[in-house]
């Protein structure tokens, strides 16, 4: 069965450091990975999508994220964190074939300090 | 493009009463929507899956006669909140998945919060 863990309930970084989020997933078949962010009473918007291409995933505001097989993790990064990154993010992982269901992770709360 | 919008954004009710929340794919025509459901600090637990035209596939645990889902149209799904109580308070999201994009990508609205006194 697929499942996904992201460690860390909540991450809290400086200003312009480095932003890294784990990851990691549990799934018998090649996955499909996503990351999502979720601003405080909103929906969820997706930062970037792994699905089986390049195992080097870019994606929108600067974030980006490696499929790693050995690992079996899709960890999060940004190279410079800005206050407007503040947010819950999520780790999916797609299963279920035709239905194509998504299993979320617990969500990082990510917190940027000045 | 890939738009998905919800009505009513925020929802009181009386305990006791029924409350529905429409979910609309603005620009594409959503084959399946999902429904999910999020308690304060905590992810996102798929409630169930619709597909246009047929019956909702509920998951585990999920009461279907209390989460009533019609998916009537391609643009359409709304989830009807029967005989609600204070423990059906929560936040209540759809995702749509259709049209031309990725097969796997959801295209997730915006949310409505619905609080029952």
């Amino acid at each position: 069965a697929q499942s996904v863990t992201q460690l860390g309930s909540h991450v809290s970084v400086s200003e312009g450091a480095l932003v890294l989020l784990r990851c990691n997933y549990s799934s018998s078949v090649p996955p499909y990975l996503f990351w999502y962010v979720q601003y405080p009473n909103q929906g969820l918007q997706l930062l970037l999508k792994y699905t089986s291409a390049a195992t080097l995933v870019k994606g929108i505001n600067g974030f980006e994220a490696e499929f790693k097989k050995s690992e079996t993790s899709f960890h999060l990064t940004k190279p410079s964190a800005h206050m407007s990154d503040a947010a819950e993010y999520f780790c999916a992982v797609a299963y279920g074939g035709a239905t194509n269901k998504l299993i979320f992770g617990t969500g990082t709360l990510l917190a940027v300090q000045p | 493009g890939a738009v998905v919008s919800q009505h009513p954004s925020r929802v009181i009710c009386k305990s006791g009463t029924s409350v529905k929340i429409e979910c609309r794919s603005l620009d594409f025509q959503a084959t399946t929507m999902f429904w999910y459901r999020q308690f304060p600090k905590q992810s996102l637990m798929l409630m169930a899956t619709s597909n246009e035209g047929s019956k909702a596939t509920y998951e585990q645990g999920v009461e279907k006669d209390k989460f009533l889902i019609n998916h009537a149209s391609l643009t359409l799904s709304t989830l009807t909140v029967t005989s609600a109580h204070p423990e059906d308070s929560s936040f209540y999201i759809c995702s749509a998945r259709g049209g031309s994009g990725d097969p796997y990508e959801q295209y997730f609205g915006p949310g409505t919060r619905l609080t029952v006194t």
